[in-house]
């Protein structure tokens, strides 16, 4: 049981290029997101998937598209890197019904650095 | 902006004391609060939770309390071990969508430091 695994653990990408990040749950769940983590700024929601075949706006969504493969993988593309995405994202994901919480299980990162 | 913040960025205690992380939050409304640890180059890991129709929560070495009245969360850890020192992250559940399965809104907080000296 792997929990939530990220790929790859680094990139380095020039101004413009494209890329996608890649995220895989082995827990079942249903709710999937990625975030990114910037220094002084906590974490900030860029998009989520509440269940397989739905996806939506986070706080921080231009510059970034998603795709929920299936209800195991959820990734994150950025089709023209710009400077300002460098930072460290995170997936996670979270079984939710109507009627419960439950916290967000993440992975260990992808730390992106744009140049 | 966020609604979640902390009273103090930077925490140091001796190895053996109690710690005690402190936490704000803005929204009345806001009916499920987490805690996570994170230590360097790792992601965010769930220590422990609570509801809003309770005011304590115990885990192994942990306590969670929260005050609706003043709307502040606190973490604290017994018998602080240097296995502890890491970034300390609340974060409020401020929404629940009404998606298909359902999904959080969280709003983390920036983080609280926690150095463990031997």
């Amino acid at each position: 049981n792997a929990g939530v695994t990220q790929t790859p653990k680094f990139q380095v990408l020039k101004t413009g290029q494209s890329m996608t990040l890649q995220c895989a749950q082995d827990m079942n769940h249903n709710s999937m997101y990625w975030y990114r983590q910037d220094p002084g700024m906590g974490l900030r929601l860029i998009y989520y998937s509440a269940s397989e075949g739905t996806t939506d706006k986070g706080e921080v969504p231009n510059g970034y598209n998603v795709s929920r493969l299936n209800k195991r993988e959820f990734s994150l593309r950025l089709e023209s890197a710009a400077p300002s995405q460098t930072s460290v994202y995170f997936c996670a994901s979270s079984t939710t019904g109507t009627d419960y919480n439950s916290p967000l299980h993440f992975g260990n990162g992808t730390r992106l650095t744009v140049t | 902006g966020e609604s979640v913040g902390l009273h103090l960025p930077t925490l140091s205690v001796q190895e053996g004391d109690n710690s005690i992380i402190n936490c704000a939050y803005s929204n009345s409304a806001s009916d499920y609060f987490i805690w996570y640890k994170q230590e360097s180059g790792k992601g965010p890991q769930f220590i422990i939770d609570i509801r809003s129709n309770m005011d304590k929560r115990q885990g192994q070495r942990v306590t969670v309390l929260l005050n609706k009245t003043v709307k502040h969360l606190s973490l604290q850890i017994a018998a602080t071990q240097p296995g502890d020192s890491a970034v300390y992250f609340c974060a409020e559940n401020i929404e629940r969508r009404s998606e298909k399965g359902g999904s959080e809104k969280l709003v983390f907080g920036k983080g609280t430091k926690l150095t463990v000296n031997p």
